[in-house]
């Protein structure tokens, strides 16, 4: 089955700085990389996905890359802001990660 | 209105009991899950529903019985509760399954079981 790491556990950055997140899963198979964002109490929410077909999607401040051939997927945040302190989940179609809990220092 | 609803909100029950969790979906669409996300945030599938018939089982023990009346409604029921079952169940849908087509999943508000 597919099994999906990411990395890192924990992320402090300061306000304005980038932030990055690193997902590889192990099923050559999938084709849908969604990644959520989960607020504290709250459902994870999906800030923006990408498909295999597709080696790069930006969104405003958030980007994600995809390198099928190694089988790995990042999250891109620019110019991070205190809101953004969360916990983000990728996935490989419906197989999550662990989460990486972000927070951003104002 | 809600896109994904789930009842109740908050579950707290005794082990050994028999306990289940409701969802529905007005979103119109053909496919629904449950993941259980434990003390440590890991989000789990466990079931996949696509209009009404199971398209994903992982292992679960068999004390988990899924229930899909329509495809708007999947129910969960637990028998015989365990400590360990203590979590936040969500239920989710999306339009459908398939994988060059997956799409976004839309996440109910999740119920917080607790069993003493």
């Amino acid at each position: 089955g597919e099994n999906v790491e990411q990395h890192p556990s924990t992320l402090s950055v300061q306000e304005g700085d980038s932030a990055v997140i690193k997902c590889t899963y192990s099923d050559s198979a999938s084709n849908y990389f969604p990644w959520y964002k989960q607020e504290l109490g709250k459902r994870p929410q999906l800030i923006i996905d990408i498909r295999s077909n597709v080696g790069e999607k930006k969104d405003q401040r958030i980007a994600v890359t995809l390198n099928k051939t190694a089988k790995h997927f990042s999250l891109h945040i620019t110019e991070t802001q205190p809101e953004d302190s969360a916990v983000y989940f990728c996935a490989a179609t419906h197989h999550f990660g662990a989460g990486t809990r972000l927070t951003v220092k104002p | 209105d809600t896109a994904v609803s789930q009842t109740p909100k908050y579950l707290v029950t005794q082990m050994g009991n028999d306990k289940s969790i409701k969802c529905e979906q007005n979103l119109g669409h053909d496919t629904m899950y449950w993941y259980k996300q434990d003390s440590k945030k890991f989000l789990k599938i466990m079931f996949s529903y696509n209009n009404k018939e199971l398209i994903i089982n992982e292992t679960v023990p068999n004390r988990f019985s899924p229930k899909s009346p329509d495809k708007a409604h999947l129910n969960l029921h637990i028998n015989s509760l365990e400590l360990g079952d203590s979590a936040v169940y969500f239920c989710a849908s999306s339009q459908d399954h398939t994988i060059s087509s997956y799409n976004e999943q839309f996440f109910g508000p999740g119920t917080r079981l607790t069993v003493l």
